[in-house]
């Protein structure tokens, strides 16, 4: 099946500094890719849809000038969190999805970066 | 608007006990219904799925049942194992590919020996 990696599975930062998380899809092309964020009782957030080569759809309330997107190729897309703070710490999670189109097409799910600010 | 209400867990079973875990969801327009599993640690899977009315998805085990005039998705499992500790998420798309999917809050399965 396809399969979509995330990297750095972990990573902690200082308060004020700026992380990236890579999103890549390793054995198809996704046009398009979605950011999600684990908040608390386990749900999941859509925070952006990242369209390769166009900017990203940010869902209300997310502020794009704080976690900036880029879909650069069809296999990669980043987020950054900016001047991070403590409450940014989170499960980050990426999808994507193949585009062959359909509906009830599947997203495949990379296995998510966990962000802890101190 | 679109949302999914899962019910809230957490659900502590014993092995080889029966599971149902509760899913109805508000949709504009037809939607194709998954459940996904995250394993401690681990991201998300798509566990099942069911594109049409009356469509029944299964895996491992795992069955649920697309039911348009309820509006729900319930995940059943007859005899579960340890190994099927989890979080359990319910989720829609509407429309062609291209839609973001809309989650429920998660349901955690604790299954104990």
């Amino acid at each position: 099946g396809a399969v979509v990696s995330q990297h750095p599975s972990r990573v902690i930062c200082k308060s004020g500094t700026s992380v990236k998380i890579e999103c890549r899809s390793l054995d198809f092309q996704a046009t398009t890719m979605f950011w999600y964020r684990q908040v608390p009782k386990q749900s999941l957030m859509l925070m952006a849809t990242s369209n390769e080569g166009s900017k990203a759809t940010y869902e209300q309330g997310v502020e794009k000038d704080k976690f900036l997107i880029n879909h650069a190729s069809l296999t990669l897309s980043t987020l950054t969190v900016t001047s991070a703070h403590p409450e940014d710490s989170s499960f980050y999670i990426c999808s994507a999805r193949p585009p062959s189109g359909g509906k009830g097409q599947t997203q495949y799910f990379g296995p998510g970066t966990r962000l802890l600010v101190l | 608007g679109n949302s999914v209400t899962q019910m809230e867990g957490p659900v502590t079973l014993s092995e080889e006990a029966f599971l149902t875990i509760n899913c109805t969801y508000t949709a504009t327009g037809y939607p194709s219904l998954f459940w996904y599993v995250q394993y401690p640690g681990e991201g998300l899977q798509l566990l099942l799925k069911a594109t049409k009315a009356d469509d029944k998805g299964s895996n491992k085990g795992f069955e649920a049942t697309y039911r348009k005039e309820t509006t729900s998705f319930h995940l059943e499992k007859g005899s579960v194992q340890v190994s099927d500790s989890a979080v359990y998420f319910c989720a829609f798309v509407v429309g062609n590919a291209g839609n973001m999917l809309t989650f429920g809050g998660g349901t955690r399965l604790m299954v104990k020996p």
